[in-house]
């Protein structure tokens, strides 16, 4: 089976530092990794997935993510947060087994000034 | 890009009345439907799969005659909550697979409150 932690369910940060927000998964098998945003009341959008090939991802908005085999982690960074990137986090995981994506918990990331 | 379009975006409804979320494929067929539910300031939990042509699939503790799912078309998934209560009012995110290297896309969700 496979399943998604993300330690921080809050990460409170001010405007122009950097980021980083954990996810570690768990999976028997080869996975797909991915990052989505959602802001109050939407959907979730993709920032960016690990699907193969080079380990670190870059995405949407300046975020990248280095997906770690070893440590089994997939954490989400951003050098420089802006207001506007106050929002929830989820990491995702899909094996090839599997046609469903697990989510982790969330994390909040709130950026002040 | 693969956009999936989720009405209503709000709903209040009595209880005991029932309200029906449709879920369209603009610019893509799909032929598998997620149906999340998310509480507040929670992750998103599947409650289940519907697929175009066939029942659908539902998780663990999910009454599939509460919450009815038709995937009437390659275009259309609709979850209807019926007999609404309380305890019901939630925020409904629908979820397609798009194809390997595109992932999922997500409609952007209901709010369900149910007075």
């Amino acid at each position: 089976a496979q399943s998604v932690t993300q330690l921080d369910s809050q990460v409170p940060v001010f405007e122009e530092a950097p980021v980083e927000l954990r996810c570690n998964y768990s999976s028997s098998v080869s996975v797909y990794l991915f990052w989505y945003v959602q802001y109050p009341n939407q959907g979730l959008q993709l920032l960016l997935k690990y699907l193969s090939g080079s380990t670190l991802v870059k995405g949407i908005n300046g975020f990248e993510a280095e997906f770690n085999k070893s440590q089994t982690s997939f954490h989400l960074r951003k050098p420089s947060v802006h207001i506007s990137d106050t929002a929830e986090y989820f990491c995702a995981v899909l094996t090839g087994t599997a046609s469903k994506l697990t989510f982790g918990t969330g994390t909040r990331l709130q950026v002040t000034l | 890009g693969a956009v999936v379009s989720q009405h209503p975006s709000r709903v209040i409804c009595k209880s005991g009345t029932s309200v029906k979320i449709e879920c369209r494929s603009l610019d893509f067929q799909a032929t598998t439907m997620f149906w999340y539910r998310q509480f507040p300031k929670q992750s998103l939990m599947l409650m289940a799969t519907s697929n175009e042509g066939s029942k659908a699939t539902y998780e663990q503790g999910v009454e599939k005659d509460k919450f009815l799912i038709n995937h009437a078309s390659l275009t259309l998934s609709t979850l209807t909550v019926t007999s609404a209560h309380p305890e019901d009012s939630s925020f409904y995110i629908c979820s397609a697979p798009v194809d390997p290297t595109y992932g999922y896309t997500f409609g952007s969700g209901t709010r369900l409150t149910v007075v």
